[in-house]
């Protein structure tokens, strides 16, 4: 049992390149969130999703995009990265109403 | 912007004092949740607290939820080296996970 899996855990970009973060989890849950975490910023919502086929806006959605055609993975797409898209970035999921599992997250550094 | 506030910040503390952070939602939540995490890790679950006014223990660490669901407390007794780490609330209003800032916990051996 994997839990939640991201990859990949370092990238470096520079400023206009596009790329995804992946996410999985083979718990069979149904929502899924992406969490950007910046010093004194604590964990800041971008995108979630309560199922397949459903995703919405958190609080900081601009620049990144996600899908989630399957129950299993939930990809973040960034668009045309920038660097005040340096971040550590966290996938979690959970069943409805229960605690939230987390990836190890990805660290990433827009130059 | 964001919805729940967490005080303090930071907290330095020498070994076998106590601890207390606060979190502070300008909504209702139907629960919050309380995680942990290690420096370089990511958050763990601690717990989750659904009842107005409920109050839960783990060993050294009390969990409160206010009677208005718009507030909670986490407090350790007797804290140990072992504490160190981010304590972050997480409050569900709706759908979405709303994380506070988190405090930073360092402990003085």
């Amino acid at each position: 049992n994997a839990g939640v899996t991201q990859t990949p855990k370092f990238q470096v970009l520079k400023t206009g390149q596009s790329m995804t973060l992946q996410c999985a989890q083979d718990m069979n849950h149904e929502y899924m969130s992406w969490y950007r975490q910046d010093p004194g910023m604590g964990l800041r919502l971008i995108h979630y999703s309560v199922g397949a086929g459903i995703t919405d806006q958190g609080e900081v959605p601009n620049g990144y995009n996600v899908s989630r055609s399957t129950t299993e993975d939930f990809p973040l797409r960034l668009l045309s990265a920038a660097p005040s898209q340096t971040s550590v970035y966290f996938c979690a999921s959970s069943l409805l109403d229960s605690p939230l599992h987390f990836g190890n997250g990805t660290r990433l550094t827009v130059t | 912007g964001q919805q729940v506030m967490q005080i303090p910040q930071y907290q330095h503390v020498q070994e076998g004092e106590d601890f207390t952070t606060y979190c502070n939602s300008s909504t209702t939540l139907s629960n919050i949740q309380w995680y942990k995490q290690r420096p370089g890790g990511h958050p763990v679950f601690l717990i989750q607290l659904v009842k107005s006014g409920e109050v839960k223990k783990q060993k050294r660490l009390t969990f409160q939820f206010g009677e208005a669901k718009k507030n909670s407390s986490l407090h350790i007794t007797a804290t140990q080296t072992t504490d160190v780490g981010t304590y972050f609330c997480a409050g569900r209003p709706g759908n979405q996970f709303y994380f506070g800032t988190g405090t930073s916990l360092t402990v003085i051996p």
